[in-house]
Protein backbone atom coordinates (compact mmCIF):
# COMPACT_ATOMS: atom_id res chain seq x y z
CA UNK A 1 0.00 0.00 0.00
CA UNK A 2 1.40 3.34 -1.08
CA UNK A 3 2.05 5.97 1.98
CA UNK A 4 2.53 9.52 1.57
CA UNK A 5 3.90 11.39 4.38
CA UNK A 6 4.46 15.42 4.78
CA UNK A 7 6.10 17.05 7.38
CA UNK A 8 6.27 19.24 8.96
CA UNK A 9 1.55 19.30 9.56
CA UNK A 10 1.70 22.81 11.01
CA UNK A 11 4.12 25.33 10.36
CA UNK A 12 4.02 28.75 11.63
CA UNK A 13 5.94 31.13 10.42
CA UNK A 14 7.42 34.89 10.18
CA UNK A 15 6.77 36.50 7.34
CA UNK A 16 10.19 37.08 4.96
CA UNK A 17 11.53 33.60 6.36
CA UNK A 18 12.14 30.31 4.62
CA UNK A 19 11.31 27.10 4.57
CA UNK A 20 10.80 23.61 3.66
CA UNK A 21 7.90 21.10 3.79
CA UNK A 22 9.24 17.68 2.71
CA UNK A 23 6.78 14.77 0.91
CA UNK A 24 8.08 11.01 1.40
CA UNK A 25 6.61 8.41 -0.47
CA UNK A 26 6.72 4.69 -0.50
CA UNK A 27 6.72 3.16 -4.29
CA UNK A 28 7.57 4.40 -7.28
CA UNK A 29 5.59 7.07 -9.33
CA UNK A 30 5.73 9.07 -12.24
CA UNK A 31 4.26 11.92 -11.42
CA UNK A 32 3.55 13.85 -8.09
CA UNK A 33 1.52 17.27 -7.51
CA UNK A 34 1.44 19.93 -4.79
CA UNK A 35 -1.84 21.66 -3.86
CA UNK A 36 -3.00 24.61 -2.01
CA UNK A 37 -6.15 24.40 -0.09
CA UNK A 38 -8.07 27.90 1.52
CA UNK A 39 -10.36 27.30 4.07
CA UNK A 40 -13.82 26.24 2.99
CA UNK A 41 -12.38 25.95 -0.74
CA UNK A 42 -11.21 23.17 -2.76
CA UNK A 43 -7.57 22.49 -3.94
CA UNK A 44 -5.99 24.51 -6.63
CA UNK A 45 -3.31 22.92 -8.33
CA UNK A 46 0.52 23.80 -7.60
CA UNK A 47 3.21 22.35 -9.43
CA UNK A 48 3.44 18.61 -11.29
CA UNK A 49 6.45 17.08 -11.00
CA UNK A 50 6.77 14.89 -13.50
CA UNK A 51 11.03 13.31 -13.69
CA UNK A 52 13.67 12.60 -11.63
CA UNK A 53 15.33 16.12 -10.65
CA UNK A 54 12.19 18.41 -11.35
CA UNK A 55 12.58 22.07 -10.02
CA UNK A 56 9.58 24.09 -10.81
CA UNK A 57 9.09 27.64 -9.00
CA UNK A 58 6.56 30.28 -9.13
CA UNK A 59 6.51 33.15 -7.08
CA UNK A 60 7.59 32.58 -3.62
CA UNK A 61 7.43 28.65 -4.31
CA UNK A 62 9.38 26.22 -5.57
CA UNK A 63 9.11 22.58 -5.54
CA UNK A 64 11.20 19.75 -6.60
CA UNK A 65 11.72 16.28 -7.06
CA UNK A 66 14.22 13.30 -6.28
CA UNK A 67 12.30 9.79 -7.32
CA UNK A 68 15.22 7.87 -6.25
CA UNK A 69 14.61 8.91 -2.62
CA UNK A 70 10.73 9.35 -2.82
CA UNK A 71 11.23 12.91 -1.63
CA UNK A 72 9.69 15.65 -3.11
CA UNK A 73 10.30 19.55 -0.93
CA UNK A 74 7.95 22.34 -1.62
CA UNK A 75 10.60 25.44 -0.62
CA UNK A 76 9.12 28.82 0.29
CA UNK A 77 11.25 31.79 -0.23
CA UNK A 78 10.53 35.14 2.41
CA UNK A 79 6.85 33.89 3.19
CA UNK A 80 3.93 36.27 3.19
CA UNK A 81 0.51 36.18 4.71
CA UNK A 82 -0.90 35.68 1.83
CA UNK A 83 0.61 32.29 1.77
CA UNK A 84 -0.96 31.56 4.50
CA UNK A 85 -3.20 27.47 3.83
CA UNK A 86 -3.08 24.01 3.76
CA UNK A 87 -0.61 22.57 1.76
CA UNK A 88 -0.90 18.72 0.05
CA UNK A 89 1.64 16.80 -1.99
CA UNK A 90 -0.41 13.87 -3.93
CA UNK A 91 1.28 11.12 -5.32
CA UNK A 92 0.03 9.63 -8.78
CA UNK A 93 -0.11 5.66 -9.80
CA UNK A 94 -1.59 3.61 -12.01
CA UNK A 95 -5.13 4.61 -13.56
CA UNK A 96 -4.04 8.17 -12.62
CA UNK A 97 -5.59 7.62 -8.81
CA UNK A 98 -3.79 9.88 -6.74
CA UNK A 99 -2.59 9.39 -2.87
CA UNK A 100 -2.13 12.26 -0.62
CA UNK A 101 -0.41 13.49 2.21
CA UNK A 102 -1.27 14.59 5.54
CA UNK A 103 -1.61 17.91 4.13
CA UNK A 104 0.64 20.62 5.59
CA UNK A 105 -1.51 23.87 7.63
CA UNK A 106 0.82 26.82 7.23
CA UNK A 107 0.26 30.28 8.77
CA UNK A 108 2.22 33.26 7.95
CA UNK A 109 2.52 35.53 10.55
CA UNK A 110 2.94 39.45 10.12
CA UNK B 1 -8.11 23.85 -18.34
CA UNK B 2 -10.77 21.86 -17.16
CA UNK B 3 -13.67 23.89 -15.51
CA UNK B 4 -15.42 21.32 -13.15
CA UNK B 5 -19.05 22.50 -11.35
CA UNK B 6 -20.96 20.39 -8.22
CA UNK B 7 -24.25 20.19 -7.21
CA UNK B 8 -25.42 20.81 -4.09
CA UNK B 9 -22.33 22.88 -3.05
CA UNK B 10 -23.58 21.87 0.32
CA UNK B 11 -26.06 20.15 2.19
CA UNK B 12 -27.14 18.87 5.82
CA UNK B 13 -29.30 15.63 6.17
CA UNK B 14 -31.30 13.36 8.22
CA UNK B 15 -29.71 9.67 8.99
CA UNK B 16 -30.74 7.15 6.95
CA UNK B 17 -31.78 9.16 4.06
CA UNK B 18 -29.68 9.36 0.35
CA UNK B 19 -27.94 12.25 -1.30
CA UNK B 20 -26.75 12.10 -5.19
CA UNK B 21 -23.59 14.96 -5.84
CA UNK B 22 -23.88 16.13 -9.47
CA UNK B 23 -19.93 16.69 -11.08
CA UNK B 24 -19.95 18.14 -14.52
CA UNK B 25 -16.98 19.20 -17.00
CA UNK B 26 -16.70 21.94 -19.37
CA UNK B 27 -15.39 19.09 -21.76
CA UNK B 28 -15.24 15.37 -22.59
CA UNK B 29 -12.90 13.92 -20.10
CA UNK B 30 -11.95 10.30 -20.11
CA UNK B 31 -10.70 10.01 -16.30
CA UNK B 32 -12.99 10.93 -13.32
CA UNK B 33 -12.74 10.23 -10.02
CA UNK B 34 -14.41 10.55 -6.64
CA UNK B 35 -12.86 11.72 -3.06
CA UNK B 36 -13.74 12.50 0.48
CA UNK B 37 -11.95 14.84 2.89
CA UNK B 38 -13.04 14.04 5.84
CA UNK B 39 -13.28 17.31 8.66
CA UNK B 40 -9.89 18.22 9.42
CA UNK B 41 -8.20 15.38 7.13
CA UNK B 42 -6.63 14.80 3.90
CA UNK B 43 -8.22 13.35 1.13
CA UNK B 44 -9.23 9.75 0.03
CA UNK B 45 -10.12 8.38 -3.16
CA UNK B 46 -13.58 6.71 -3.01
CA UNK B 47 -13.53 5.70 -7.08
CA UNK B 48 -12.55 6.04 -10.13
CA UNK B 49 -16.00 6.79 -12.26
CA UNK B 50 -15.60 4.59 -15.33
CA UNK B 51 -17.77 5.78 -18.68
CA UNK B 52 -20.11 2.90 -19.83
CA UNK B 53 -19.14 0.35 -17.04
CA UNK B 54 -19.13 0.03 -13.31
CA UNK B 55 -17.19 2.16 -11.42
CA UNK B 56 -13.81 1.24 -10.04
CA UNK B 57 -14.01 1.38 -5.84
CA UNK B 58 -10.89 1.45 -3.44
CA UNK B 59 -10.07 -0.22 -0.48
CA UNK B 60 -12.86 0.30 2.05
CA UNK B 61 -15.29 1.99 -0.45
CA UNK B 62 -18.58 -0.32 -1.80
CA UNK B 63 -21.03 0.29 -4.75
CA UNK B 64 -23.77 -0.05 -2.28
CA UNK B 65 -22.89 2.41 0.21
CA UNK B 66 -21.61 4.87 -2.80
CA UNK B 67 -23.06 4.05 -6.18
CA UNK B 68 -21.68 5.85 -8.62
CA UNK B 69 -22.81 6.84 -12.47
CA UNK B 70 -21.01 7.89 -15.41
CA UNK B 71 -23.69 8.35 -18.44
CA UNK B 72 -21.48 10.10 -20.78
CA UNK B 73 -18.00 11.85 -21.06
CA UNK B 74 -18.62 14.92 -19.28
CA UNK B 75 -21.07 13.96 -16.49
CA UNK B 76 -21.02 11.70 -13.38
CA UNK B 77 -22.89 11.74 -9.91
CA UNK B 78 -21.93 9.82 -6.51
CA UNK B 79 -24.65 8.93 -4.16
CA UNK B 80 -24.07 8.85 -0.14
CA UNK B 81 -26.14 6.19 0.73
CA UNK B 82 -28.46 5.45 3.84
CA UNK B 83 -26.02 8.15 5.73
CA UNK B 84 -25.12 8.40 9.11
CA UNK B 85 -22.75 11.15 10.64
CA UNK B 86 -19.41 9.68 9.63
CA UNK B 87 -20.54 10.52 6.19
CA UNK B 88 -20.00 14.59 7.09
CA UNK B 89 -17.18 15.15 4.43
CA UNK B 90 -16.73 17.17 1.69
CA UNK B 91 -16.55 14.70 -1.84
CA UNK B 92 -15.31 16.05 -4.40
CA UNK B 93 -14.92 15.44 -8.04
CA UNK B 94 -12.03 15.40 -9.93
CA UNK B 95 -11.04 14.53 -13.13
CA UNK B 96 -7.51 14.29 -15.68
CA UNK B 97 -7.39 16.68 -18.54
CA UNK B 98 -5.34 18.73 -20.53
CA UNK B 99 -3.86 21.50 -18.54
CA UNK B 100 -1.93 25.25 -20.23
CA UNK B 101 1.09 24.35 -17.96
CA UNK B 102 1.14 20.37 -18.41
CA UNK B 103 0.09 17.63 -21.19
CA UNK B 104 -2.60 16.84 -18.27
CA UNK B 105 -3.37 17.59 -14.87
CA UNK B 106 -5.96 16.57 -12.34
CA UNK B 107 -8.40 19.19 -11.32
CA UNK B 108 -10.65 19.54 -8.62
CA UNK B 109 -14.05 20.44 -8.39
CA UNK B 110 -15.56 22.87 -5.70
CA UNK B 111 -16.88 20.28 -3.76
CA UNK B 112 -19.87 19.31 -2.07
CA UNK B 113 -20.20 20.42 2.09
CA UNK B 114 -22.24 17.37 3.26
CA UNK B 115 -23.44 17.15 7.05
CA UNK B 116 -25.30 14.35 8.65
CA UNK B 117 -27.33 14.68 11.96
Amino acid sequence: ELKVEQNPLFLSMQEGKNYTIYCNYSTTSDRLYWYRQDPGKSLESLFVLLSNGAVKQEGRLMASLDTKARLSTLHITAAVHDLSATYFCAVETSGSRLTFGEGTQLTVNP
Amino acid sequence: SAVISQKPSRDICQRGTSLTIQCQVDSQVTMMFWYRQQPGQSLTLIATANQGSEATYESGFVIDKFPISRPNLTFSTLTVSNMSPEDSSIYLCSVAAPGHRYRYEQFFGPGTRLTVL
